[in-house]
């Protein structure tokens, strides 16, 4: 039950894009489509973002957006704001009844 | 909404009963979760259970040492926490499992383990 692996961080400037990745193997990410994202601010419960690699939660700005490619998850970004800082987790069944977490991206708003 | 009790101050080696009871969902037809925070850290995935209990799942480091029940009755889920040690001090959420996601989500309860 090994991590997933993200950037430890990951940076833009007001207005522009960025795309965080997560990256595992076939026996996680790249063979279900249960891969989901979260957003953390400090001192908060976690957030769903995006589940079942692209789809949005309820709420959710459409300026955040999930795909997947091979064994690599990716959660974008767009048209950054202030308060889109805060720590990202990606999330995946890796089967065998098993769940693995990312390690973790701090996104820094410039 | 979720709402953690129970957590606190234990020794090692000793037990602690975490709760989560839950309101303004089904809570009979979701499966649960624990999840974990370490200080500092990021999140881990600690134990599911199925809707009506029958099936339990753990990570690899509780195995053995943890246990999660629910009373669909009570809308309660639980986490029976034995022989902790040090490096299970963490802020423990509960949350339910809708399409192998975690939509909704606790505010946490602390548990410390000195070392």
């Amino acid at each position: 039950q090994s991590a997933l692996t993200q950037p430890p961080s990951a940076s833009g400037s007001p207005g522009q894009s960025v795309t965080i990745s997560c990256t595992g193997t076939s026996s996680d990410v790249g063979g279900y489509n249960y891969v989901s994202w979260y957003q953390q601010h400090p001192g908060k419960a976690p957030k769903v973002m995006v589940y079942e690699v692209s789809k949005r939660s309820s709420g959710v700005p459409d300026r955040f957006s999930g795909s997947k490619s091979g064994n690599t998850a990716s959660l974008t970004v767009s048209g950054l704001q202030a308060e889109d800082e805060a720590d990202y987790y990606c999330f995946s069944f890796a089967g065998s009844n098993n769940w693995v977490f990312g390690g973790g991206t701090k996104l820094t708003v410039l | 909404q979720l709402v953690e009790s129970g957590g606190g101050l234990v020794q090692p080696g000793g037990s602690l009963r975490l709760s989560c009871a839950a309101s303004g969902f089904t809570f009979s037809t979701s499966w649960m979760s624990w999840v974990r925070q370490a200080p500092g850290k990021g999140l881990e995935w600690v134990a599911n259970i199925k809707q009506d209990g029958s099936e339990k799942y753990y990570v690899d480091s509780v195995k053995g040492r943890f246990t999660i029940s629910r009373d669909n009755a009570k809308n309660s889920l639980y986490l029976q926490m034995n022989s902790l040690r040090a490096e299970d001090t963490a802020v423990y959420y509960c949350a339910n499992i809708v399409w192998g996601a975690f939509h909704i989500w606790g505010q946490g309860t602390m548990v410390t383990v000195p070392s």
